[in-house]
This record gives structure tokens, C-alpha cells and sequence, in this order.
């Protein structure tokens, strides 16, 4: 649905236990974003990707890992570090202009709800 | 770093009427104001958005106006629908920021039938 594809959409784990979400797009778009969402929160940003093999840290990085080995790809790893990890995750994409103009929208998948018990 | 604030957390309002939602930002160099729509359990959707080379924008029922000088805008949804209903979110960005959306917390509009 609207070309990002997060997979799955319910997701289980066990205190302790890595997960990794996936997330792909077939927009073309050079930008990748991973935001989490609880309730009365808004929505974090937590890594995103201008390109391929880059990537920086978001407000909330901790215990949270990604990569971006194609354009098309950004899989989130959420760790056992992550002391709170139950929430929505979503992730995003977007163009990118060149640097000192506007930014451009968000296309989001329809997320990921992650429960650790 | 941007801080986004918005207003109302909830809003309710009689099918027909009007519902306005304010966001403040906090950096002034801020040139990019999306809002999004979030049904329940769905994904965020980009409805409108302004450039800071415009005071307002419209597109049918919903408009969004800006005021640089006081760094705030605001959505304006008239003749609201039941299926208005959801959660609204601004948000804010600037130049250079590779595309990194600082979101407000969101506003939980319910129009009634």
C-alpha cells in the first residue's frame, strides 16, 4: 500500500529477544525513515537514511539498530537493550532535495505493532 | 533542536461545524509545515502542507494558514464529516535537516453525526 511495505504487522517477542522489522519501497525514493508512535506521543524519529550504507541517529537511537545495504531496504533491529520496546513502528520514505531547499512529504507503510511481554 | 507544540489533544465537534488545530514551532528557520491524518490503525497520510513562501493554502474543505512572524500555523477543516475523524498531526521542518520532521503530539478529532 502506497509502495512501502512493512512486514509484519503484528509482531511477538520475549523480553530479552532481538526482533528486526522490514521495511521496503519501491518508489525509488534515495531517503529511508524509522519513527515510533505510542500513544500521546506523536511519532519519534529513531534512525533514517539519506543513502545507501549511510545512516544517522534520530531523538530515541538507543537500543535500536539498521541497515542500509540497498536503496530499497531499511530493516530496523530493535535490541534487548531497548528498555521500553512495545509500540507502533513505522517506517517512511521521501525524496531528497538538494541541500538549502525545502523538504519534501513523508510516504509511510502501515506500520508495525511490536509486544514484548 | 525544533520543538512542535500542538492544540488541542482532543477536539469534538458537530458534523457541519468547523474544527481548527494550532501548532507553534519553536525554530525560525522552519520552512516546510506537513499536516498528517492517522485513522485508527492505519497509516499516516500527508493531507495538506505549506512552504514558508506562503501565508495559506487551500485544498476543498481544509486549509492551512501560516504566521512566521508568530511561528505558528493552524488546519482549518470546514463543513467537517463523520469520516474527518481521526488523528491529526503537524509538523515542522528546515532547510538542510535531510528531510527530518519534527511531529507535534497529535490532535484526536471526533466529528458526530
Amino acid at each position: 500500500d502506497g509502495g512501502i511495505t512493512q512486514s509484519p504487522k503484528y509482531l511477538f517477542r520475549k523480553e530479552g529477544q532481538n526482533v528486526t522489522l522490514s521495511c521496503e519501497q519501491n518508489l525509488n525514493h534515495d531517503a529511508m525513515y524509522w519513527y515510533r508512535q505510542d500513544p500521546g506521543q506523536g511519532l519519534r524519529l529513531i534512525y533514517y537514511s539519506q543513502i545507501v550504507n549511510d545512516f544517522q541517529k534520530g531523538d530515541i537511537a538507543e537500543g535500536y539498530s539498521v541497515s542500509r545495504e540497498k536503496k530499497e531496504s531499511f530493516p530496523l533491529t530493535v535490541t534487548s537493550a531497548q528498555k521500553n520496546p512495545t509500540a507502533f513502528y513505522l517506517c517512511a520514505s521521501s525524496i531528497t532535495h538538494q541541500q538549502g531547499s525545502y523538504n519534501s512529504p513523508l510516504h509511510f507503510g502501515n506500520g508495525t505493532r511490536l509486544t514484548v511481554t | 533542536g525544533e520543538n512542535v507544540e500542538q492544540h488541542p489533544s482532543t477536539l469534538s465537534v458537530q458534523e457541519g461545524d468547523s474544527a481548527v488545530i494550532k501548532c507553534t514551532y519553536s525554530d525560525s528557520a522552519s520552512n516546510y509545515f506537513p499536516w498528517y491524518k492517522q485513522e485508527l490503525g492505519k497509516r499516516p497520510q500527508l493531507i495538506i502542507d505549506i512552504r514558508s513562501n506562503v501565508g495559506e493554502k487551500k485544498d476543498q474543505r481544509i486549509a492551512v494558514t501560516l504566521n512566521k512572524t508568530a511561528k505558528h500555523f493552524s488546519l482549518h477543516i470546514t463543513e467537517t464529516q463523520p469520516e474527518d475523524s481521526a488523528v491529526y498531526f503537524c509538523a515542522a521542518s528546515k532547510p538542510g535537516s535531510q528531510g527530518n520532521l519534527i511531529f507535534g503530539k497529535g490532535t484526536k478529532l471526533s466529528v458526530k453525526p
